[in-house]
């Protein structure tokens, strides 16, 4: 009965590589999030999709690509990984109708 | 533009003492502000939230925050610190809520010592 799910749960890669993670949620909500939180425990939004839709990208680089196939799934494709990419990634979901964010358990990618 | 500032990257209290973690908020509406607890290896979880109704907030486990306009703070507090408490907190701002941006502080451990 997890509510926002998210694979792998690490992600261990090789510069210039080619990495996606998979987010589920199955709480009915219409807004999915990735979050990126750096080493310092900085979290910081990446993308925000409303119903399959972008609404919000706060200047990540091109080589992330969002991808919402529909409302419950909101997948994360890096192209070009870079050393600086290591970070834990976290999706979360929202209802329009409450503020209150979930989150999934979080990716830690490592680059090397 | 929004923004939150937690004072103090590491706090330490003593089991059964008081928690105190501060926040202070920038934003240019009446704002939205959340408490969030990350433990290790998970992702954050909501401790509580202000929308403008109460200024004195419950939250789960015993947490509580105060929302203080004249001072632009938001700090947490909980009477009497436990062991389980030991986590990451994190102060949250939105200027609408929903599915609009919420601005993440940088965080807080506390650490709880027996």
């Amino acid at each position: 009965d997890t509510a926002v799910s998210q694979t792998p749960k690490y992600l261990v890669t090789q510069m210039g590589n080619d990495k996606s993670i998979k987010c589920e949620q199955n709480l009915g909500h219409d807004t999915m999030y990735w979050y990126k939180q750096d080493s310092k425990k900085f979290l910081k939004i990446m993308f925000s999709y409303n119903n399959k839709e972008l609404i919000i990208n706060e200047t990540v680089p091109n080589r992330f690509s969002p991808k919402s196939p529909d409302k419950a799934h909101l997948n994360l494709h890096i192209n070009s990984l870079e050393l600086g990419d290591s970070a834990v990634y976290f999706c979360a979901s929202s209802s329009s109708a409450n503020e209150k964010l979930f989150f999934g358990s979080g990716t830690q990618l490592s680059v090397l | 533009a929004q923004s939150v500032t937690q004072l103090g990257s590491h706090v330490s209290v003593s089991e059964g003492a008081l928690v105190l973690l501060r926040c202070n908020y920038s934003s240019s509406v009446p704002p939205y502000l959340f408490w969030y607890v990350q433990y290790p290896n998970q992702g954050l979880q909501l401790l509580l939230k202000y929308t403008s109704a109460a200024t004195l907030v419950k939250g789960i486990n015993g947490f509580e925050a105060e929302f203080k306009k004249s001072e632009t703070s938001f700090h947490l507090t909980k009477p009497s610190a436990h062991m389980s408490d030991a986590a990451e907190y994190f102060c949250a701002v939105s200027e609408s809520g929903g599915y609009q941006k919420v601005t993440f502080g940088t965080g807080t451990k506390l650490q709880v010592i027996p």
